[in-house]
């Protein structure tokens, strides 16, 4: 299947500060990527649908302001948590891909001291 | 999309098949069946889909009852490898957006 990779795969950070992920299709285009967030012993709750070239649309609930959503290029997808506070600690997922299956990248665990 | 219910942990002797159920009562005509698998603190992997017909591949088959109401994973021959949590996921087809709503799963767990 298509390989999605996540930079970085964890990530440490203090309160307060900002944190940018990023999402890249290695071997496809996708115009279309999502971005879910995972608490321990949860399942995956969709954050958001990036879309390449226009803003990204938000699951309710989801501050927009907070999570910061680019897809400036059919490879790359990027998601900024800002200010972030310890509540925001978490894994956070991408996946991009075709009508019938989509590829999910390996996973950024986020830790806000 | 339609809801699915899945019990939510199940164990399997390794060799031997293991059958997850799942049940998506409120199905669509258009919704599809997913499955897909994710071992822990990993992303989720594809399985397989179906829409009324069983399907088979390299992985699993899938069997979907003739009402559509509920449906089967099988791992024909399952190693502690195939340990992960199972998501049964229905979507529309033709529809506007590709994503994945994730319900709880079941936790599949393989015993030597």
């Amino acid at each position: 299947g298509a390989v999605v990779s996540q930079h970085p795969s964890w990530v440490i950070c203090k309160s307060g500060t900002s944190v940018k992920i990023e999402c890249r299709s290695l071997d496809f285009q996708a115009t279309t990527m999502f971005w879910y967030r995972q608490f321990p012993k949860q399942s995956l709750m969709l954050m958001a649908t990036s879309n390449e070239g226009s803003k990204a649309t938000y699951e309710q609930g989801v501050e927009k302001d907070k999570f910061l959503i680019n897809h400036a290029s059919l490879t790359l997808s990027t998601l900024t948590v800002t200010s972030a506070h310890p509540e925001d600690s978490s894994f956070y997922i991408c996946s991009g891909g075709g009508y019938n299956e989509q590829f999910f990248g390996p996973g950024t665990r986020l830790t806000v001291l | 999309d339609a809801k699915t219910t899945q019990p939510p942990s199940m164990d399997c002797a390794e060799g031997r098949a293991a059958n997850l159920p799942c049940n998506h009562s409120t199905i669509s005509g258009n919704e599809y069946v997913y499955w897909y698998r994710q071992i822990h603190s990993q992303g989720p992997q594809y399985i397989i889909h179906g829409l009324k017909n069983n399907e088979t591949n390299e992985m699993a088959s899938l069997i979907i009852t003739e009402d559509r109401k509920s449906s089967t994973l099988i791992l024909p021959h399952a190693t502690l490898r195939d340990t992960a949590v199972y998501y049964c996921i229905v979507r529309v087809a033709g529809g506007a957006t590709n994503k994945l709503i994730f319900g709880t799963g079941t936790l599949l767990a393989v015993q030597p």
